[in-house]
């Protein structure tokens, strides 16, 4: 299973656009990257998947370059409510389980 | 939308004593996974669940631990002999494409 790399944290103001890179250099030809949110206490929430290119949602944004051995979650101007770590994994779409690293706490401030 | 759900939410109990925690996956999912998070620490993988047999599990599911889907709708992880050291938080998901996250069982061993 690809490796992924994020900051540890990143802090933000209410109304900004929050940029999280990941890294995953040995991503496979099968892989898909997919992005998690987690609040204290709570289960981790799906935010958004990708295989290449960019792909958009209600909540957010994921660009991946064409070599896919990055990503960026583009969080459009994100409220207090979105402070959470954010997951980036890599993995097969269906299936497969999922290999969590420390992810990125995100701290948006008013 | 439908949600993962799970059953207790807390549950106590004391060193030695067999537990038993409840999902409800979602209906038409075909993939069950368990996974834990102790506090502070990352969300790690214990078992995942295909066509009524575990499909992988990880080095911390050891025999004290078991699966089981004993109808259509519930799916068990049953914990023989409790230690300290499975206090955690507990999450179900399931899946047929990305996964989704229950909300988690927090087990507190005494």
């Amino acid at each position: 299973l690809a490796k992924t790399t994020q900051p540890i944290s990143m802090d933000s103001y209410e109304g900004q656009e929050v940029n999280i890179t990941c890294s995953h250099n040995n991503i496979a030809t099968n892989d898909y990257i997919t992005w998690y949110q987690q609040f204290p206490s709570q289960g981790p929430r799906f935010i958004i998947q990708g295989y290449k290119t960019k792909v958009t949602n209600e909540v957010a944004s994921l660009f991946i370059p064409a070599d896919r051995k990055s990503s960026t979650l583009s969080l459009p101007r994100v409220s207090l409510s979105d402070t959470a770590v954010y997951y980036c994994l890599v993995g097969v779409n269906q299936g497969g389980k999922l290999i969590f690293g420390q992810g990125t706490e995100l701290s948006v401030k008013p | 939308e439908p949600e993962v759900t799970q059953t207790p939410s807390h549950q106590v109990t004391q060193m030695g004593q067999e537990v038993i925690l409840r999902c409800v996956p979602i209906s038409n999912h075909l993939y069950f996974y368990w996974y834990r998070q102790i506090l502070g620490q990352k969300v790690e993988f214990l078992v995942s669940f295909y066509n009524n047999e575990i499909s992988e599990k990880s080095e911390i599911f050891d025999d004290q631990f078991s699966v089981e889907r004993p109808d259509g709708s519930n799916f068990t992880l049953k914990i023989r002999s409790t230690k300290l050291e499975d206090s955690a938080m507990y999450f179900c998901a399931s899946g047929v494409g990305g996964t989704n996250f229950g909300p988690g069982t927090r087990l507190t061993v005494t």
